[in-house]
This record gives C-alpha cells, structure tokens and sequence, in this order.
C-alpha cells in the first residue's frame, strides 16, 4: 500500500524560503519509473503542478516557478523535499505531494499521479 | 504558457449523465486525466490516458479527448460523484497543466 504525507511550517513570513518533505512508504524512489510530484492548491482555486523527481534523479518544474524551485530525494529516508524561495502571500496554499502512477510496473507521466498525501496547509503572512 | 478551461460548474439529476468538458489548444494531441476531490479531502485519479479507469474506479467514469476537448462522462451519476473535478493534460513540452476545475452538483 502506496502512502504519502507532507509535512513542514505552517506559517511562513514573505520573502523567507519554504522548505516542504514528503515522507512515503510502499514504494522505493530507486526503482526504475518511480517518481514523485509536488502540486498545490490555493484556498477556493485550482490544483498547480509544481515540481516532479524521478527515481534517476531526472527533475522537472513547472514554467513559471522555475525561478523558485528545487526538489531534492533522500531514497535512504524515503522523502523528496521541495523548496521554495522568496514566499508571498499568494502561495498561501495547501501542498500535496503525489505518486506517479504505474500499471504493470510500467510508469509514464503521462498516467497521471495515482496517491497522494493528505495535504499540508501553509500560510504566507507577516 | 498552456491553458485547460473548464465550466465552473455542471448540475445533474440523480442517475442521469454528466459531461465536464476541458478545453484547450490541440488537447486531442496531449494525455488527458482527470481527478475527483471532495470538500476537504485530496484528489483521486478517476481517468488516465484519456481513456482509462485505475483499479476501484467505478465503470460509470469514462473519458475521451479528441481535437481541443476533452471529456469526463459519469453515466448514471450517484449522489456520492457531488465533487469537484480537475482534468490534467501532459505532453514533453507543456508538461503537466490542470485546468480550472468544475464543481459538479446532484440535485
């Protein structure tokens, strides 16, 4: 059984740098295909994609955080963590990190992300 | 940068047949999935590959996505499908983009 959960402050100051750690278990970050997603939802808005590490260390971001953004794995201690620089209150979001999915052992980005943690909230104010 | 659009909302009667529709540029030549998410909770992956149920899905979820649409169907829709729901596109350019999200209520 795939699980996942984020954790990190809750409460972070503009300008200061998140820094959000995923722990999971029922899977190993060094096994062929495997890779693991950051996405993040406002309060009352949309999901945003953020970040993806694969099991070989290949790394993608999303466009417009690129800047902003670095994910990292620890496959000893089973975490991925991302980080974010220079917050502001309009990241005020929840953070979810994610499974990407896999069927039959094979994995593809393009069969989405299959579990994901329960979320962890973080607010962006002085 | 790449845009998936989606009605805001979509009203349907119990055991009747819902559409959410997701709009964008030549989305029929990207990857279509869609999530449900309930108040409070994260979301599940409901569609993969345009077409595909994961295991535990019920058979009432289908997708398609063809030229700039692509579409979620819950046939026979039960009080417990009241959700939001996401689609998500990727491809090796754009990558993953969601779209706006569509709050699907059972009257």
């Amino acid at each position: 059984q795939i699980t996942l959960k984020e954790s990190g402050p809750t409460l972070v100051k503009p300008t200061q740098t998140l820094t959000l750690t995923c722990t999971f278990s029922g899977f190993s970050l060094s096994t062929s295909g495997v890779g693991v997603a950051w996405i993040r939802q406002p309060p009352g808005k949309a999901l945003e994609w953020l970040a993806l590490i694969y099991w070989d260390d290949d790394k993608r971001y999303s466009p417009s955080l690129k800047s902003r953004l670095t994910i990292t794995k620890d496959t000893s201690k089973n975490q991925v963590v991302l980080t974010m620089t220079n917050m502001d209150p309009v990241d005020t979001a929840t953070y979810y990190c994610a499974h990407r999915n896999c069927i039959s052992g094979s994995c593809y980005d393009y069969y989405g992300m299959d579990v994901w943690g329960q979320g962890t909230t973080v607010t962006v104010s002085s | 940068s790449y845009e998936l659009t989606q009605p805001p909302s979509v009203s349907v009667s119990p055991g009747q047949t819902a559409s959410i529709t997701c709009s964008g540029d030549k989305l029929g030549d990207k990857y279509a999935c869609w999530y449900q998410q309930k108040p409070g909770q994260s979301p599940v992956l409901v569609i993969y590959e345009d077409t595909k149920r994961p295991s535990g899905i019920p058979e009432r979820f289908s997708g398609s996505n063809s030229g700039n649409r692509a579409t979620l169907t819950i046939s026979g829709t039960q009080a417990m499908d009241e959700a939001d729901y996401y689609c998500q596109a990727w491809d090796s350019s754009t990558f993953y983009v969601f779209g706006t999200g569509t709050k699907v209520t059972v009257l």
